[in-house]
C-alpha cells in the first residue's frame, strides 16, 4: 500500500538553524510528492509540491527534491525563523487512473526559538 | 486564503447528536476530499466526491455520510456522536480547470463532543 513516514517531532531549533525534516515515502508507481505546513489554529497550507524524479520543489526559503532512488522527500530549510513554527506534514497522491486522495505522515512540528 | 470554505469553525455537541458540517470548494474545482485530524489517528481520509458522485471512500464510520451537492458544495453528516469522533474536520477540493495534483484545504470545523 500507499504509506509516508516522517520523523518523529518535536524539533525545537534556533532563529537561523539548519533545518531537515525527514520524510520517506512507500507507493506504486510514481506518485506526486507534497509538503503541507499547518500554522497554530489554521488550516493545511500547501508549502511545495514535485511531481517526478528529482524534481525540486520551493517555497518561502524551503525546498525539498523527489529522490526516486531513496524514496525520499526530505525538507531543508537554510535559515528557520520564529515565524516558521507550525506542523509539517509530507505527504504523497497516488498517480493512478482517477482521482485520489493524499496519504499523509503523521506530521513534525517545529518550534523556532529567539 | 485557499478559496475553500467550511462551516461553522466550531461545533460544541453532546453524545449521541447529529451534525452538519459544509464545504464550499474553490471555484471551478470539481472535487471535495474530508479529512479527520485527531491527535492519535493524525490525518485520515474519510470519502471523496466528484462533481456530485462519490468516488472513493477511506476510514469513514457507517454513522458518518456525505453528500455533493449540484453547486458543487459538499456537506459531512455526523451522526449518533461519541466522545472519540472530537477531531477536526477538514475539507480539500481539487481537480480544477488549472489540472494541477494538488489539494486545496478549508480552515476546518473543530468539533467537540462532550
Amino acid at each position: 500500500g500507499n504509506s509516508v513516514t516522517q520523523m518523529e517531532g518535536p524539533v525545537t531549533l534556533s532563529e537561523e538553524a539548519f533545518l531537515t525534516i525527514n520524510c520517506t515515502y512507500t507507493a506504486t508507481g510514481y506518485p506526486s510528492l507534497f509538503w503541507y505546513v499547518q500554522y497554530p489554529g489554521e488550516g493545511l497550507q500547501l508549502l511545495l509540491k514535485a511531481t517526478k524524479a528529482d524534481d525540486k520543489g520551493s517555497n518561502k526559503g524551503f525546498e525539498a527534491t523527489y529522490r526516486k532512488e531513496t524514496t525520499s522527500f526530505h525538507l531543508e530549510k537554510g535559515s528557520v525563523q520564529v515565524s516558521d513554527s507550525a506542523v509539517y506534514f509530507c505527504a504523497l497522491r497516488p498517480r493512478n487512473s482517477g482521482n485520489t486522495p493524499l496519504v499523509f505522515g503523521k506530521g513534525t512540528r517545529l518550534s523556532v526559538i529567539a | 486564503d485557499s478559496g475553500v470554505t467550511q462551516t461553522p469553525k466550531h461545533l460544541i455537541t453532546a453524545t449521541g447528536q447529529r451534525v452538519t458540517l459544509r464545504c464550499s470548494p474553490r471555484s471551478g474545482d470539481l472535487s471535495v476530499y474530508w479529512y479527520q485530524q485527531s491527535l492519535d489517528q493524525g490525518l485520515q481520509f474519510l470519502i471523496h466526491y466528484y462533481n456530485g458522485e462519490e468516488r472513493a471512500k477511506g476510514n469513514i464510520l457507517e454513522r458518518f455520510s456525505a453528500q455533493q451537492f449540484p453547486d458543487l458544495h459538499s456537506e459531512l453528516n455526523l451522526s449518533s456522536l461519541e466522545l472519540g469522533d472530537s477531531a477536526l474536520y477538514f475539507c480539500a477540493s481539487g481537480e480544477g480547470p488549472s489540472g494541477g495534483w494538488e489539494q486545496f484545504f478549508g480552515p476546518g470545523t473543530r468539533l467537540t463532543v462532550l
